[in-house]
């Protein structure tokens, strides 16, 4: 099992639609949690941190479920700019060393 | 402006050479990384370093070389054991020596002539 699976997508959605993302994490020391933005052959951008309490940034919601280990990130009223690919970010202690391990990514299109 | 600069942002290799990828940051942040992008896959660690003149091996270390003279640099070396040196290099910096939070730099796209 990775230790941090996305489903890849792509997920094709009209302009306006209500768009959400799942992140499982195996690791079950994992600590902190992020969302990152990434476009096509760009570097990646911090979109959110997550929260136990679930946190809101305008449009976007990002919650964690510890119990069943996944996070998600929900899109309200999607815009054509928020086309991009999401990737998943888990912080996990190693007892040494804290260690970020990336998804591969969650594609987004957003369509007219 | 404060941010991270990577250049080139294009660079070719030919068989047996080896390459240096720059990475400048003016964030004043302690902790630097490179990251290797592939198609399909998620960023995986090359190398990292919390303070200047020390630094770590990552998950994919091997054919791959850095330094950490100044606070400001990490230098990247893509040597001739790396047999599969085409990908997309991703260096970031973070305030925090945990890692969290990463500024990336814009990535350079390395590939084998």
């Amino acid at each position: 099992r990775k230790e941090v699976e996305q489903d890849p997508g792509p997920f094709n959605v009209p302009e306006g639609a209500t768009v959400a993302f799942n992140c499982t994490y195996s690791n079950s020391a994992s600590q902190s949690f992020f969302w990152y933005r990434q476009d096509c052959r760009k570097e990646p951008k911090l979109l959110m941190s997550v929260y136990s309490s679930g946190n809101e940034d305008g449009r976007f919601t990002a919650q964690l479920n510890r119990a069943s280990q996944y996070i998600s990130l929900l899109i309200r009223d999607s815009k054509l700019s928020d086309s991009a690919t999401y990737l998943c970010v888990v912080n996990a202690f190693t007892g040494t060393a804290s260690k970020l391990t990336f998804g591969t990514g969650t594609r987004l299109q957003v369509t007219l | 402006d404060g941010g991270i600069t990577q250049s080139p942002k294009y660079l070719f290799r030919k068989e047996g050479q080896n390459v240096t990828l720059s990475c400048e940051q003016n964030l004043n942040h302690d902790a630097m990384y490179w990251y290797r992008q592939d198609p399909g896959q998620g960023l995986r660690l090359i190398y990292y370093s919390q303070i200047v003149n020390d630094f770590q091996k990552g998950d994919i270390a091997e054919g791959y070389s850095v330094s950490r003279e100044k606070k400001e640099s990490f230098p990247l070396t893509v040597t001739s054991a790396q047999k599969n040196p085409t990908a997309f290099y991703l260096c970031a910096s973070s305030l925090m020596r945990s890692g969290e939070k990463l500024f990336f730099g814009s990535g350079t796209q390395l590939s084998v002539l």
